[in-house]
């Protein structure tokens, strides 16, 4: 079965600091994978998606992330963090990997930020 | 368009009741899923339908929780009878094809 790990439950980061979140997952062939992000008391917003091709994805707010086959690795990345980044970050990969399936959810990383 | 709607925001409920939770999807979009989060087992997903035909529950965690889809707009989780132990944020979200899953805003269920 496929999964998601997400190593680091939480982060704290320096405003105006680089930020990576790292996400691993199992999975036999090639992925579907996502990153969302929840705000406290919100529902969860894409922050950007892999699918195929170019395997540095830019997405939402700044965010970009590299999908890595050799490390299973889909970490996401930001070069410059806000005070409004803070919140809980999830990794999830389509169980099918064919965007036919549900999501499966890495357990989340709560970033906090430092001013 | 408006995005997912759920309804209620919030549900506090006593262990014995019956709680419904609803969910409007994404116009157009024929993937509806139910999704549960809580602190313990993080996300998990529920149940998912396709044209309104549920394809997958495997994740319905017992005979209490059902889910139905009657139309292409409208889709019901309900919980008979609730226990303490339901009590988590449930999210509806909806896609079309292979695209991305739009979530909504949760329901937040708190059984006494």
């Amino acid at each position: 079965a496929q999964s998601v790990t997400q190593p680091d439950i939480h982060i704290t980061v320096s405003e105006g600091a680089s930020l990576e979140l790292r996400c691993n997952y199992s999975y036999g062939a090639t992925p579907y994978l996502f990153w969302y992000v929840q705000s406290p008391g919100q529902g969860l917003q894409l922050l950007l998606k892999y699918f195929s091709g170019d395997t540095l994805v830019q997405g939402i707010k700044g965010f970009e992330a590299e999908f890595k086959r050799s490390q299973s690795s889909f970490n996401l990345r930001k070069p410059s963090v806000h005070w409004s980044d803070a919140a809980e970050y999830f990794c999830a990969v389509d169980r099918s990997g064919g965007g036919a399936d549900g999501l499966t959810f890495g357990k989340g990383t709560h970033l906090i930020i430092q001013p | 368009d408006a995005g997912v709607i759920q309804s209620p925001r919030h549900e506090v409920t006593e262990m014995g009741q019956e709680v419904t939770l609803r969910c409007k999807p994404i116009s157009g979009h024929d993937y509806l899923f139910w999704y549960r989060q809580t602190m313990m087992r993080g996300l998990e997903l529920l149940i998912y339908f396709n044209n309104n035909v549920p394809i997958d529950d495997s994740g319905m965690p017992e005979d209490r929780f059902s889910a139905k889809m009657p139309n292409a707009s409208f889709s019901t989780l309900k919980i008979q009878p609730s226990e303490p132990r339901d009590s988590a944020v449930y999210f509806c979200a909806s896609r079309t094809g292979g695209e991305t899953q739009y979530f909504g805003p949760g329901t937040r269920l708190l059984v006494l």
